[in-house]
């Protein structure tokens, strides 16, 4: 399996500012997901990030809402911008799909307060 | 939706009972995987399941697979306060690249 950590691992913020959380993992891994997970809901996929290429969005998740980058194999970040109190949530980046026989592996999450 | 649902939502046991779990879902997919949350905390990874695959075994847990009735359970074996937390399933689909579906989780709470 993988080490996975997440920075900040809670924040709370104003609306209308934006918050960069970063993933960073202790190996090289092909896929990099982030999942977002609403009050008492289950996780929902926003995106995958792609190494040195745009990041690929689920319906519902536009690119100038949650600007993704990923410079290398071990790391990458979510920016959720312009924030509203919609958006917060737990945010979750997970690796693995193939990596480790297909089992993707979660980090410890980010907890986003939007007041 | 393509999320899956589970049931039942809540489950409340006494420690040393069974807990089963159920998941469904609505496509076909290349494997299932088992996931506990505790206290909306990041998800540790319990057990994968292939298509190929009707059972597995991990120590106290017993999942099955019914890709015919798209369809899985999760069984605890004497289950310990520790056991509390919520259970998801996640499906990976034919053809998404890994991408998960998971379901609407079970919250379990198992008592002294």
């Amino acid at each position: 399996s993988a080490v996975i950590s997440q920075k900040p691992s809670r924040d709370i913020c104003q609306r209308g500012t934006s918050l960069t959380i970063q993933c960073q993992v202790d190996s090289q891994v092909t896929m990099m997901f982030w999942y977002r997970q609403q009050p008492g809901q289950s996780l929902t996929l926003i995106a995958t990030a792609n190494q040195g290429s745009e990041a690929t969005y689920e319906s519902g998740f536009v690119i100038d809402k949650f600007p993704i980058s990923r410079p290398n194999l071990t790391f990458s970040t979510l920016t959720v911008s312009n924030m509203s109190p919609e958006d917060s949530s737990i945010y979750l980046c997970s690796v693995g799909g193939g990596d480790w026989g297909n089992e993707q592996f979660f980090g410890p999450g980010t907890r986003l307060t939007v007041l | 939706s393509q999320q899956g649902e589970e049931d039942p939502q809540a489950l409340s046991i006494q420690e040393g009972e069974n807990a089963t779990m159920n998941c469904s879902y609505k496509t076909s997919i290349n494997n299932l995987q088992w996931y506990r949350q505790n206290s909306g905390r990041g998800l540790v990874h319990l057990i994968l399941i292939r298509s190929n695959e009707r059972e597995k075994h991990s120590g106290r847990l017993r999942v099955t697979l019914d890709t015919s009735k798209k369809s899985s359970s999760l069984l605890i074996t004497a289950s310990r306060a520790a056991d509390t937390a919520s259970y998801f399933c996640a499906t990976d689909a034919t053809g998404t690249a890994s991408k998960l579906t998971f379901g609407t989780g079970t919250r379990l709470q198992v008592t002294l």
